[in-house]
Protein backbone atom coordinates (compact mmCIF):
# COMPACT_ATOMS: atom_id res chain seq x y z
CA UNK A 1 0.00 0.00 0.00
CA UNK A 2 1.15 3.56 -0.65
CA UNK A 3 1.79 5.74 1.54
CA UNK A 4 2.71 9.53 1.20
CA UNK A 5 4.57 11.59 4.15
CA UNK A 6 5.53 15.18 3.25
CA UNK A 7 6.64 17.90 5.40
CA UNK A 8 8.09 21.93 5.38
CA UNK A 9 7.90 25.04 6.70
CA UNK A 10 4.39 26.37 8.68
CA UNK A 11 5.15 29.53 8.29
CA UNK A 12 7.11 31.72 5.41
CA UNK A 13 7.79 35.53 4.97
CA UNK A 14 6.32 37.35 2.04
CA UNK A 15 8.61 37.26 -0.69
CA UNK A 16 10.24 34.24 0.58
CA UNK A 17 10.62 31.18 -0.98
CA UNK A 18 8.06 27.85 0.42
CA UNK A 19 10.02 24.29 0.44
CA UNK A 20 7.80 21.31 0.93
CA UNK A 21 9.38 17.96 0.79
CA UNK A 22 7.19 14.24 0.19
CA UNK A 23 8.18 11.05 0.59
CA UNK A 24 6.83 8.12 -0.95
CA UNK A 25 6.55 4.48 1.17
CA UNK A 26 5.61 1.46 -1.14
CA UNK A 27 4.34 0.53 -4.16
CA UNK A 28 6.31 1.69 -7.09
CA UNK A 29 7.69 5.02 -7.28
CA UNK A 30 9.56 4.80 -10.54
CA UNK A 31 6.11 4.02 -12.64
CA UNK A 32 4.17 6.97 -11.88
CA UNK A 33 3.63 10.66 -12.12
CA UNK A 34 3.33 12.75 -8.81
CA UNK A 35 1.62 15.93 -8.02
CA UNK A 36 1.59 18.86 -5.69
CA UNK A 37 -2.22 20.37 -4.71
CA UNK A 38 -3.17 23.31 -2.88
CA UNK A 39 -6.44 23.74 -0.75
CA UNK A 40 -6.98 27.42 0.56
CA UNK A 41 -9.68 28.76 1.64
CA UNK A 42 -10.30 31.72 -0.96
CA UNK A 43 -9.67 29.10 -4.58
CA UNK A 44 -10.57 26.25 -2.99
CA UNK A 45 -8.44 22.98 -4.61
CA UNK A 46 -5.82 24.07 -7.09
CA UNK A 47 -3.36 21.65 -8.72
CA UNK A 48 0.38 22.97 -8.67
CA UNK A 49 2.39 20.64 -11.12
CA UNK A 50 3.96 16.91 -11.20
CA UNK A 51 7.06 15.45 -11.19
CA UNK A 52 8.30 12.15 -12.42
CA UNK A 53 11.46 10.07 -11.63
CA UNK A 54 13.92 11.25 -14.38
CA UNK A 55 12.50 14.70 -13.57
CA UNK A 56 10.64 15.53 -16.27
CA UNK A 57 7.79 18.39 -14.99
CA UNK A 58 4.71 19.59 -15.76
CA UNK A 59 2.79 22.67 -14.07
CA UNK A 60 -0.70 25.14 -13.95
CA UNK A 61 0.25 27.62 -16.58
CA UNK A 62 -0.50 30.17 -13.16
CA UNK A 63 2.25 29.21 -10.84
CA UNK A 64 5.03 27.79 -13.88
CA UNK A 65 6.92 30.66 -13.05
CA UNK A 66 7.58 30.38 -9.68
CA UNK A 67 7.65 26.51 -9.25
CA UNK A 68 10.56 24.19 -8.98
CA UNK A 69 10.26 20.87 -8.17
CA UNK A 70 13.03 18.41 -7.94
CA UNK A 71 13.05 14.50 -6.88
CA UNK A 72 15.28 12.51 -5.50
CA UNK A 73 15.11 8.39 -6.60
CA UNK A 74 17.80 7.41 -3.69
CA UNK A 75 14.83 8.18 -1.25
CA UNK A 76 11.74 8.06 -3.00
CA UNK A 77 11.08 11.94 -2.35
CA UNK A 78 9.78 14.94 -4.65
CA UNK A 79 10.31 18.30 -3.47
CA UNK A 80 8.34 22.08 -4.25
CA UNK A 81 10.06 24.99 -4.26
CA UNK A 82 7.49 27.76 -4.53
CA UNK A 83 9.00 31.38 -4.62
CA UNK A 84 8.20 35.13 -3.89
CA UNK A 85 5.57 34.15 -1.83
CA UNK A 86 2.56 36.09 -0.86
CA UNK A 87 -0.41 36.00 1.49
CA UNK A 88 -2.61 34.50 -1.40
CA UNK A 89 -0.19 32.17 -1.22
CA UNK A 90 -1.22 30.75 2.12
CA UNK A 91 -2.82 27.20 2.03
CA UNK A 92 -2.83 23.43 2.78
CA UNK A 93 -0.25 21.94 0.30
CA UNK A 94 -0.47 18.37 -0.51
CA UNK A 95 1.11 15.94 -2.67
CA UNK A 96 -0.52 12.95 -4.48
CA UNK A 97 -0.33 9.91 -6.90
CA UNK A 98 -0.90 11.10 -10.44
CA UNK A 99 -1.20 8.81 -12.99
CA UNK A 100 1.19 5.97 -14.31
CA UNK A 101 4.32 6.73 -16.68
CA UNK A 102 2.87 4.70 -19.75
CA UNK A 103 -0.90 5.81 -19.44
CA UNK A 104 -2.28 6.70 -22.91
CA UNK A 105 -5.19 8.64 -20.92
CA UNK A 106 -3.18 11.43 -19.27
CA UNK A 107 -5.63 13.64 -19.10
CA UNK A 108 -8.68 11.57 -17.45
CA UNK A 109 -6.07 10.81 -14.60
CA UNK A 110 -7.44 11.22 -10.67
CA UNK A 111 -5.04 11.94 -7.76
CA UNK A 112 -4.48 8.92 -5.35
CA UNK A 113 -3.44 8.56 -3.01
CA UNK A 114 -2.50 11.84 -0.64
CA UNK A 115 -0.45 13.21 1.76
CA UNK A 116 -1.41 14.33 5.17
CA UNK A 117 -0.94 17.83 3.86
CA UNK A 118 1.08 20.72 5.29
CA UNK A 119 -0.46 24.02 6.26
CA UNK A 120 1.51 26.53 5.02
CA UNK A 121 0.77 30.41 6.39
CA UNK A 122 2.60 33.26 4.58
CA UNK A 123 3.21 36.11 7.57
CA UNK A 124 5.71 38.38 8.03
CA UNK B 1 -14.68 31.29 -12.75
CA UNK B 2 -14.20 27.53 -12.00
CA UNK B 3 -14.42 25.22 -14.85
CA UNK B 4 -16.57 22.81 -12.58
CA UNK B 5 -19.44 23.89 -10.72
CA UNK B 6 -20.76 22.20 -7.20
CA UNK B 7 -23.59 23.21 -4.75
CA UNK B 8 -22.41 24.94 -1.95
CA UNK B 9 -23.81 22.62 0.20
CA UNK B 10 -26.52 19.42 0.46
CA UNK B 11 -28.21 17.78 3.45
CA UNK B 12 -30.23 15.13 4.18
CA UNK B 13 -31.72 12.71 6.89
CA UNK B 14 -29.97 9.36 7.94
CA UNK B 15 -30.99 6.68 5.40
CA UNK B 16 -32.03 8.86 2.69
CA UNK B 17 -29.96 9.63 -0.62
CA UNK B 18 -28.78 12.64 -1.89
CA UNK B 19 -26.94 13.32 -5.20
CA UNK B 20 -24.30 16.24 -5.84
CA UNK B 21 -23.98 17.56 -9.16
CA UNK B 22 -20.98 18.87 -11.17
CA UNK B 23 -21.63 20.87 -13.78
CA UNK B 24 -18.52 21.53 -16.55
CA UNK B 25 -18.65 25.69 -18.33
CA UNK B 26 -18.82 25.90 -21.53
CA UNK B 27 -14.99 26.19 -21.75
CA UNK B 28 -14.68 22.52 -21.14
CA UNK B 29 -17.95 21.71 -22.56
CA UNK B 30 -17.99 18.93 -25.26
CA UNK B 31 -14.33 18.02 -24.37
CA UNK B 32 -15.36 14.55 -23.43
CA UNK B 33 -13.11 13.95 -19.84
CA UNK B 34 -13.85 11.89 -17.08
CA UNK B 35 -14.99 13.06 -13.45
CA UNK B 36 -13.54 11.84 -10.20
CA UNK B 37 -14.78 12.71 -7.41
CA UNK B 38 -13.38 12.86 -3.65
CA UNK B 39 -14.45 12.75 0.11
CA UNK B 40 -12.63 15.12 2.67
CA UNK B 41 -13.41 14.52 5.92
CA UNK B 42 -12.68 17.44 8.37
CA UNK B 43 -9.16 18.15 9.62
CA UNK B 44 -8.17 15.69 6.49
CA UNK B 45 -6.42 14.73 3.16
CA UNK B 46 -9.16 14.53 0.19
CA UNK B 47 -9.70 10.74 -0.45
CA UNK B 48 -10.77 9.20 -3.97
CA UNK B 49 -14.05 8.28 -3.79
CA UNK B 50 -15.34 7.71 -7.35
CA UNK B 51 -12.85 7.71 -10.81
CA UNK B 52 -13.83 7.34 -14.24
CA UNK B 53 -17.06 8.74 -13.60
CA UNK B 54 -18.90 5.64 -11.97
CA UNK B 55 -16.28 3.74 -10.40
CA UNK B 56 -15.28 2.88 -6.76
CA UNK B 57 -11.79 1.90 -5.43
CA UNK B 58 -11.57 -0.68 -3.24
CA UNK B 59 -12.93 -0.45 0.19
CA UNK B 60 -15.60 2.26 -1.05
CA UNK B 61 -19.17 1.43 0.01
CA UNK B 62 -21.44 0.56 -2.65
CA UNK B 63 -23.92 3.40 -1.41
CA UNK B 64 -21.77 5.49 -3.07
CA UNK B 65 -21.87 5.92 -6.83
CA UNK B 66 -21.12 8.27 -10.04
CA UNK B 67 -22.34 9.23 -13.18
CA UNK B 68 -22.00 11.46 -16.28
CA UNK B 69 -24.05 12.73 -19.03
CA UNK B 70 -23.13 15.46 -21.36
CA UNK B 71 -21.38 18.44 -19.55
CA UNK B 72 -23.02 17.09 -16.06
CA UNK B 73 -21.85 14.42 -13.43
CA UNK B 74 -23.37 13.36 -10.68
CA UNK B 75 -22.25 11.61 -6.56
CA UNK B 76 -25.00 10.16 -5.35
CA UNK B 77 -25.33 8.50 -1.53
CA UNK B 78 -27.99 6.44 -0.25
CA UNK B 79 -28.45 4.86 2.80
CA UNK B 80 -26.87 8.25 4.46
CA UNK B 81 -25.31 8.06 7.42
CA UNK B 82 -23.53 10.40 10.05
CA UNK B 83 -20.14 9.41 9.21
CA UNK B 84 -21.00 10.51 5.07
CA UNK B 85 -20.82 14.69 6.52
CA UNK B 86 -17.88 15.77 4.92
CA UNK B 87 -16.67 17.78 1.86
CA UNK B 88 -16.89 16.60 -1.54
CA UNK B 89 -15.31 17.58 -4.78
CA UNK B 90 -15.24 16.69 -7.71
CA UNK B 91 -12.25 16.71 -10.42
CA UNK B 92 -11.44 16.46 -14.60
CA UNK B 93 -9.27 18.04 -16.83
CA UNK B 94 -9.65 22.07 -18.11
CA UNK B 95 -8.73 21.66 -22.13
CA UNK B 96 -8.55 25.55 -22.02
CA UNK B 97 -6.12 28.02 -22.08
CA UNK B 98 -4.66 26.07 -18.38
CA UNK B 99 -4.08 22.75 -19.95
CA UNK B 100 -4.22 21.49 -16.51
CA UNK B 101 -6.82 19.63 -13.68
CA UNK B 102 -8.92 21.07 -11.73
CA UNK B 103 -11.44 20.85 -8.84
CA UNK B 104 -15.12 22.00 -8.27
CA UNK B 105 -15.68 24.47 -5.58
CA UNK B 106 -16.59 21.67 -3.23
CA UNK B 107 -20.39 20.48 -1.65
CA UNK B 108 -20.37 20.22 2.07
CA UNK B 109 -22.78 17.65 3.13
CA UNK B 110 -24.76 18.06 6.27
CA UNK B 111 -26.22 14.74 7.86
CA UNK B 112 -29.24 16.13 9.62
Amino acid sequence: QVQLQQWGAGLVKPSEPLSLTCAVYGGSFRGYYWSWIRQSPGKGLEWIGEINHSGSTHSNPSLKSRITMSVDTSKNQISLKLTSVTAADTAVYYCARSYPLDSSDWRNNWFDPWGQGTLVTVSP
Amino acid sequence: QSVLTQPPSVSGAPGQRVTISCTEHSSNVGAGYDVHWYQQLPGTAPKLLIYGNNNRPSGVPDRFSGSKSGTSASLAITGLQAEDEADYYCQSFDSSLSGSWVFGGGTKLTVL
